[in-house]
């Protein structure tokens, strides 16, 4: 079945320490993305990916990275630059047509401790 | 800039009563509208679009219809169930050159007592 993978489900991290949230998708998709969820502050872009080996910064992207080397895959490494990073993480993907919906992975929660 | 506004909630329903979850857009362009629905501890999965003005989506009972005038694509449903009770967000989707932009409106939590 196709479909958008995201792992692990929960994540536990010490301070300082840098974590990556993986994210793969079988959908042929072009695009992907990465939101940050918080309680009462709905979707916050990270970053995205319209193509392999290219990816642009969103609303949020200050002590995050990524990655797109590969077309079903799109890691986001957290890193101890973000000063806040306790939260509910989303990976998405979709075409790149107007018109197409959006897949979403069941999310990584991530808490550092 | 593109934006989307949803009414805040949480919107709290006995069963059966009939729902409405407002949602308007301002656009540049010609955007395409959904809605998605979030589950507790899960990622979103659509529930319904509209691709131009006029249409109307709807799936498991919920409609929503795309208001070019009015830039509205409020959410409706005839009869709520307990099982209905989750996070519905509203979003646009528009071409920007050779991306695509997706904009997603805060959410409204929906609460169904039985």
């Amino acid at each position: 079945d196709g479909g958008i993978t995201q792992s692990p489900k929960y994540l536990f991290r010490k301070e300082g320490q840098n974590v990556t949230l993986s994210c793969e998708q079988n959908l042929n998709h072009d695009a992907m993305y990465w939101y940050r969820q918080d309680p009462g502050q709905g979707l916050r872009l990270i970053y995205y990916s319209q193509i392999v080996n290219d990816f642009q910064k969103g609303d949020i992207a200050e002590g995050y990275s990524v990655s797109r080397e590969k077309k079903e895959s799109f890691p986001l490494t957290v890193t101890s630059a973000q000063k806040n990073p306790t939260a509910f993480y989303l990976c998405a993907s979709s075409y790149r047509g107007r018109d197409t919906e959006a897949f979403f992975g069941q999310g990584t929660r991530l808490t550092v401790v | 800039g593109d934006s989307v506004t949803q009414m805040e909630g949480p919107v709290t329903l006995s069963e059966e009563a009939f729902l409405t979850i407002n949602c308007t857009y301002t656009a540049t362009g010609y955007p395409s509208l959904f809605w998605y629905v979030q589950y507790p501890g899960e990622g979103l999965q659509l529930l319904l679009k509209a691709t131009k003005a006029d249409d109307k989506g709807s799936n498991k009972g919920f409609e929503a219809t795309y208001r070019k005038e009015t830039t509205s694509f409020h959410l409706e449903k005839g009869s709520v169930q307990v099982s209905d009770s989750a996070v519905y967000f509203c979003a646009l989707s528009e071409r920007a050159g050779n991306n695509r932009k997706l904009i997603w409106g805060l959410g409204t939590s929906l609460a169904v007592n039985p």
